[in-house]
């Protein structure tokens, strides 16, 4: 098993462009989530989805957009990118909701 | 509001210096508790799950113990590949008002010198 993939691992952006970073998990799990991490503010929800075609905001959803049309990708869309979301994102999934979360490697990105 | 928090921020040890990560925690409809370590650059690495008061889990040299407000995390004889970030997190049940998300704590730094 991969367990959970993300691409790409590096990306600058100008602000206003657009991007779609990928997330893609192979142990069939219900559950996956987006998070940013940024120092000093831990780990924060962007947004999750506990089924394919059910996805919800998180903590901090402005920005950003999820769909899940496969139980395996939860792809994260930044329609119009601001320096605001320089950060480092992760990708992670859990057999259902409440259960341990396992973590992809993350995408580090900057917005110019 | 779920939450939780770790202490210290920051820990030094010496190879072999023994001590204990705290974990506070206030999750309404807990389900379990997470304890995960983070190297720099890299996702964070699942360790251990704990679902009720008095429970403890091991591995090597790491022990996690569960009360009602709080976890700990032991480290024992630390080496230097100890050295990580160690975060934790409480999960709520799915079918409570939080359903299903984890709260992170902001982690602790710890570094085991030679």
């Amino acid at each position: 098993n991969a367990g959970v993939t993300q691409t790409p691992k590096f990306q600058v952006l100008k602000t206003g462009q657009s991007m779609t970073l990928q997330c893609a998990q192979d142990m069939n799990h219900e559950y996956m989530s987006w998070y940013r991490q940024d120092p000093g503010m831990g780990l924060r929800l962007i947004h999750y989805s506990v089924g394919a075609g059910i996805t919800d905001q998180g903590e901090v959803p402005n920005g950003y957009n999820v769909s899940r049309s496969t139980t395996e990708d939860f792809p994260l869309r930044l329609l119009s990118a601001a320096p605001s979301q320089t950060s480092v994102y992760f990708c992670a999934s859990s057999l259902y909701p409440g259960y341990e979360q396992f973590f992809g490697p993350g995408t580090r990105l900057t917005v110019l | 509001e779920d939450q939780v928090t770790q202490s210290p921020e920051a820990l030094r040890l010496q190879e072999g210096e023994s001590s204990s990560l705290n974990c506070s925690y206030t999750v309404s409809g807990l389900r379990g508790l997470f304890w995960y370590r983070q190297d720099p650059g890299k996702g964070p690495e699942f360790l251990f799950t704990l679902y009720s008061a008095g429970e403890e889990k091991e591995k090597e040299r790491l022990k996690a113990t569960l009360t009602k407000k709080e976890s700990f995390l032991h480290i024992t004889a630390p080496k230097p590949e100890d050295s990580a970030t160690y975060l934790c997190a409480g999960g709520a049940n799915a079918g409570g008002t939080s359903y299903g998300k984890l709260t992170f704590g902001q982690g602790t730094i710890l570094t085991v010198h030679p």
